[in-house]
Parts: C-alpha cells; sequence; structure tokens
C-alpha cells in the first residue's frame, strides 16, 4: 500500500523567512500530488494540484514542485496567517492517502 | 456558492452502528466523486473513502473497510457513511470533501466536519 511521508513533523520559522516542506510518495504518483493548509478549528483548503498548480486565490509565495515520489512545498517569507498544518495527498488512484502532516510553527 | 453540511454525529457505545450524512447544494452533485474524511484529535488527516459521481464504485481505507458502507442519493444530493462496529479509534471529526472529476481527484471543497465520539 502506498505511504505518503511528510518531514519534518515541526518547522521552527520566523516571519519573513523562507519554509520548505518535503513529501515523499512510496510508490510514484507522478504528478498527482495536492497540498493542504489547515488552520485550528478551520476545514482543510486546497493550495496546490498537480505539484505544482496553486488553486484559486493562492498567494505566489507559495510553489510546489517535485513529480514521481519526490515533492515539496515552498513558502517564500512567510506570513504570520501562514502559521498552520500542511498536509500532501496523492490522488492518481484511490485510496487518496494523506501525509501525516507538517505543524509549521513560529 | 458549494455548500456541504454534514450532519448526524453523536456519541456511540463501542460495537455500535452510526449513519452520517452530508447535504451538498451549489454544484452538480452527480458529477463529482466525494470523500470522507476524518481527523481524530490532536491527529493528522486521514483519508477514509470514496465514491465516484455514479455511486457505481466506493473505496475504502484498510482501518474501515468492512465496517464502513459509503453511499450516495444522487436525486436529493446527499452523501452518506454507514460506521458498523465502530471501535474507539474511530472517535474522529467526519469531513464531508467534493473531489474535482466524476472518478475522483484533489479535494476543492470541505465541509465542517461531524464529530462522532465512541465511548463507554
Amino acid at each position: 500500500e502506498l505511504v505518503m511521508t511528510q518531514s519534518p513533523a515541526t518547522l521552527s520559522v520566523s516571519p519573513g523567512e523562507r519554509a520548505t516542506l518535503s513529501c515523499r510518495a512510496s510508490q510514484s504518483v507522478s504528478t498527482n500530488l495536492a497540498w493542504y493548509q489547515q488552520k485550528p478549528g478551520q476545514a482543510p483548503r486546497l493550495l496546490i494540484y498537480g505539484a505544482s498548480t496553486r488553486a484559486t486565490n493562492i498567494p505566489a509565495r507559495f510553489t510546489g514542485s517535485g513529480s514521481g515520489t519526490e515533492f515539496t512545498l515552498t513558502i517564500s517569507s512567510l506570513q504570520s496567517e501562514d502559521f498552520a498544518v500542511y498536509y500532501c495527498q496523492r490522488y492518481n488512484i484511490w485510496p487518496h492517502t494523506f501525509g501525516g502532516g507538517t505543524r509549521v510553527e513560529i | 456558492e458549494v455548500q456541504l453540511l454534514e450532519s448526524g454525529g453523536d456519541l456511540v457505545q463501542p460495537g455500535g452502528s452510526l449513519r452520517v450524512s452530508c447535504a451538498v447544494s451549489g454544484f452538480t452533485f452527480s458529477s463529482f466523486a466525494m470523500s470522507w474524511v476524518r481527523q481524530a484529535p490532536g491527529k493528522g488527516l486521514e483519508w477514509v473513502s470514496g465514491i465516484t459521481g455514479s455511486g457505481d464504485s466506493t473505496f475504502y481505507a484498510k482501518s474501515v473497510k468492512g465496517r464502513f458502507t459509503v453511499s450516495r442519493d444522487n436525486s436529493k444530493n446527499v452523501l452518506f457513511l454507514q460506521m458498523n462496529s465502530l471501535r474507539e479509534d474511530d472517535t474522529a471529526v467526519y469531513y464531508c470533501a467534493k473531489t474535482t472529476s466524476w472518478t475522483g481527484s484533489k479535494i476543492d471543497y470541505w465541509g465542517q466536519g461531524t464529530l462522532v465520539i465512541v465511548s463507554s
């Protein structure tokens, strides 16, 4: 069964700094990879799909890259509203497995 | 405006059953596969189940296969998750989610979730 592994589990960053989050698939998912942001008490929000395409109204400071089994989400200059938990998800075939998440904290 | 509204969450005893529902509006329901995603308290997201737009194909996580059943009523725009043989580790907020294709893809809309607590 395909496993999605995110690292690190927690990332401590200062506002204005760059954050780099990783997601690894145990088998190739091509570019069928999405990133979601979740804030406390809220449902997740789609940030990136197709590994690198920003969803509607997502700021340009969010960049996704990668293909196959290795993916990266980069937040170029962290704003206060970006401190949250980020999840990757594969959706090439069912089950649409999520990674364990990366918490980005101050 | 796309809306997904879950209902039916409750406190249930281990071994019990519960059905949660998701009423949707604002899009052509039958044209999109749907997923259920859960989140245990303080934990990450776990994909639970999916169903294609027609309802002909269903999919389950290993952790719930044989105990949960997903279904949909395209005439009433409602998605269901029937949960049997519930265990304490099924305790979670259950989110209904719309994917972007008929056969299943990334999730573009989420409900606000319904809380299921399994405890004696």
